[in-house]
């Protein structure tokens, strides 16, 4: 399988904590990015990294990349019921714009 | 904008039996994407379409699955005949070029075969 890992594959926290999930890829990629999926629905992209970038944010949303360890980390602040789902990195490579999935991190947040 | 629409949202089948899902993606956005997704696991791309040609199909059981997307706009999948283990949500995504192969998705289609 070319499918990415993630790790942890669940994690449980209290509102307020930090949440940090991390992900590991294969290939050489072009860009990294990382999806949400709430219970029974579709995915939503939430912020991609492009492999020369090394850190970026939005709102309480912290990602870093490492291209010479091929992974990268997902960091939620401050976290709230609303953010349990589950979370999947995505790595983009290819000149096809080839998406590969990794297996995911569910993250429940207890209120 | 208008999402990507997928139908219908679930579908129960027997084993042997076959079954069909549509998806019309985003206007405008030329690449369309058919993945798998089992329970607890992350999506695996099935087929991948640029305007009305497959650049990717080496993930889809050929003798069972078949996807098509005429005129380059929306698009259907097929499987003839299901097994138990095609019970998995299917999703569909497209991306519109030069954005970074963001995907925007469709709520998927749940199928349940029996």
């Amino acid at each position: 399988s070319q499918q990415g890992e993630e790790d942890p594959q669940a994690l449980s926290i209290q509102e307020g904590e930090n949440a940090t999930m991390n992900c590991s890829y294969k290939t050489s990629i072009n860009n990294l990015q990382w999806y949400r999926q709430n219970s029974g629905r579709g995915l939503v992209h939430l912020i991609l990294i492009r492999s020369n970038e090394r850190e970026k944010h939005s709102g309480r949303l912290r990602v870093t990349l490492d291209t010479s360890k091929k992974s990268s980390s997902l960091l939620i602040t401050a976290s709230r019921a609303a953010d349990t789902a589950s979370y999947f990195c995505a790595d983009h490579s290819g000149g096809y714009q080839k998406v590969t999935f990794g297996t995911g991190t569910k993250l429940q947040v207890i209120p | 904008e208008a999402g990507v629409a997928q139908s219908p949202r679930y579908k129960i089948i027997e084993k042997r039996q076959s079954v069909a899902f549509w998806c019309n993606p985003i206007s405008g956005h030329a690449t369309l994407y058919w993945y798998q997704q089992i329970l607890g696991q992350g999506p695996k791309l099935l087929i991948q379409f640029q305007n009305n040609g497959v650049v990717d199909d080496s993930q889809l059981p050929k003798d069972r699955f078949s996807a098509e997307r005429l005129k380059g706009v929306d698009s259907t999948l097929k499987i003839q005949p299901a097994k138990l283990e095609d019970s998995a949500v299917y999703l569909c995504a497209s991306t519109q070029q030069g954005r970074g192969n963001i995907q925007y998705f469709g709520a998927g289609t749940r199928l349940s075969v029996l």
